[in-house]
């Protein structure tokens, strides 16, 4: 398996545009978690999905945040607009049944100037 | 909901010398504590984890306990090597919970 896919695997943008992320899970896995990371504040989760629904998304900081899973092989991250304080490290993490290991992708790098 | 909380944030040592990283959570029903190193540029991997049933469990030059009783586990890496080098994160699984709570991470840096 090729693991958990993201892309794009950097992502320069200006301010007020919008930004899509994109995540391929292993195939088989229904949960499905996007993180953000900084230096700050560590790694935070900002949503996740159980068999493609939104479970929890308490995480989202913000209404320009919005995170789909249309089929179990794709999820979305969109931030729209977005802001320079978005400029983190998103990761997107994929795990087979609760409580289970988690696989994380390589990460989507963004930089809002 | 659970809250892990780990110390060191910066941790240096020689090459050949032992490493200790230290979580704590709150949360006394949680009952699986994983450990991932994320090397620069990469995601967080699993190296090792424990489940609440057992108090220590070694995979070579790994090693992890857990005391229920106090609510903390710790990391040990014996015979460090400059590969060691990473950012190490603590978890716990809250009870009922379905994903996990990460630590704040400890930057390892190896002297040669």
């Amino acid at each position: 398996d090729a693991g958990v896919i993201q892309s794009p695997r950097h992502e320069v943008t200006e301010m007020g545009q919008e930004v899509t992320l994109r995540c391929k899970p292993i195939s088989g896995h229904d949960y499905l978690f996007w993180y953000r990371q900084t230096m700050m504040r560590g790694l935070e989760l900002l949503i996740y999905f159980n068999n493609n629904v939104p479970i929890d998304d308490s995480g989202m900081p913000e209404d320009r945040f919005s995170a789909k899973m249309p089929n179990a092989s794709f999820s979305t991250l969109k931030i729209q607009p977005s802001e320079p304080r978005d400029s983190a490290v998103y990761f997107c993490a994929t795990q087979r049944g609760q409580g289970t290991e988690q696989y994380f992708g390589p990460g989507t790098r963004l930089t809002v100037t | 909901g659970e809250n892990v909380e780990q110390h060191p944030s910066t941790l240096s040592v020689q090459e050949g010398d032992s490493a200790v990283i230290k979580c704590t959570y709150s949360d006394s029903a949680s009952n699986y504590f994983p450990w991932y190193k994320q090397e620069l540029g990469k995601g967080p991997q699993l190296i090792i984890d424990i489940r609440s049933n057992v108090g220590e469990k070694k995979d070579q030059r790994i090693a992890v306990t857990l005391n229920k009783t106090a609510k903390h586990f710790s990391l040990h890496i014996t015979e460090t090597q400059p590969e060691d080098s990473a950012v190490y994160f603590c978890a716990a699984l809250g009870g009922g919970a379905d994903g996990l709570t990460f630590g704040k991470g400890t930057h390892l840096i190896i002297q040669p």
